[in-house]
């Protein structure tokens, strides 16, 4: 099975931060890889697709970049609503789907 | 708007079963697959299992393989789970999620997700 594994597993920053979360794959995935947001208590919300299309509706500081076993997802001014836990995601091995640990972006 | 609402969970004992439901609006529910993925307390996201639109294929995580099973009811627009055999390691909520791909195999990720709904396996 392809691992993912996020860093760091949590950061603090103050809104107006720019903001980088990384992705590694433990083999190629091509651009195969969302990125979801999750509030506590509430479910996953997808924010990107295809490493870096964004979801309709989702702001434009969120982007994500990279292929093959590299990703990042960026934040570019960090706004209140902002503060939750990240994950990565791949879809590059049909038909089992894994996720990144997460990444909980915590306000300094 | 897409809609998807789980229901079913609840406290079971080992070796019980649980069948959980998961009502989708706003979307022709017969022209998706859908998803669950489920959630331990604290923990991150396990995909668990995967329906194509027409249920013609069904895939499973290793870790429910032969335990959990699948369905949907198209005329219903409800996606199912039956657990059996639970564990407690089984204990987690558990979301329904519709992929993205339309009349076709599976996308792999997550456009739209329930609120979910709880499942303790305890004695």
């Amino acid at each position: 099975a392809i691992r993912m594994t996020q860093s760091p597993s949590s950061l603090s920053a103050s809104t107006g931060d720019r903001v980088t979360i990384t992705c590694r794959a433990s083999q190629g995935i091509s651009s195969y890889l969302a990125w979801y947001q999750q509030k506590p208590g509430k479910a996953p919300k997808l924010l990107i697709y295809a490493a870096s299309t964004l979801q309709s509706g989702v702001p434009s500081r969120f982007s994500g970049s990279g292929s093959g076993t590299d990703f990042t997802l960026t934040i570019s001014c960090l706004q209140s609503e902002d503060f939750a836990t990240y994950y990565c995601q791949q879809y590059y091995s049909y038909p089992t789907w894994t996720f990144g640990q997460g990444t909980k972006v915590e306000i300094k | 708007q897409v809609q998807l609402v789980e229901s079913g969970g609840g406290v079971v004992q080992p070796g019980g079963s649980l069948r959980l439901s998961c009502a989708a609006s706003g979307f022709t529910f017969s022209s998706y697959g859908m998803h669950w993925v489920r959630q331990a307390p604290g923990k991150g996201l396990e995909w668990v299992a995967f329906i194509r639109y027409d249920g013609s294929n069904k895939y499973y995580a290793d870790s429910v393989k032969g335990r959990f099973t699948i369905s949907r009811d198209n005329s219903k627009n409800t996606l199912y789970l039956q657990m059996n055999s639970l564990r407690a390691e089984d204990t987690a909520v558990y979301y329904c999620a519709k992929d993205p791909g339309l009349n076709r195999a599976a996308a792999g990720y997550f456009d739209y997700w329930g609120q979910g709904t709880l499942v303790t396996v305890s004695s």
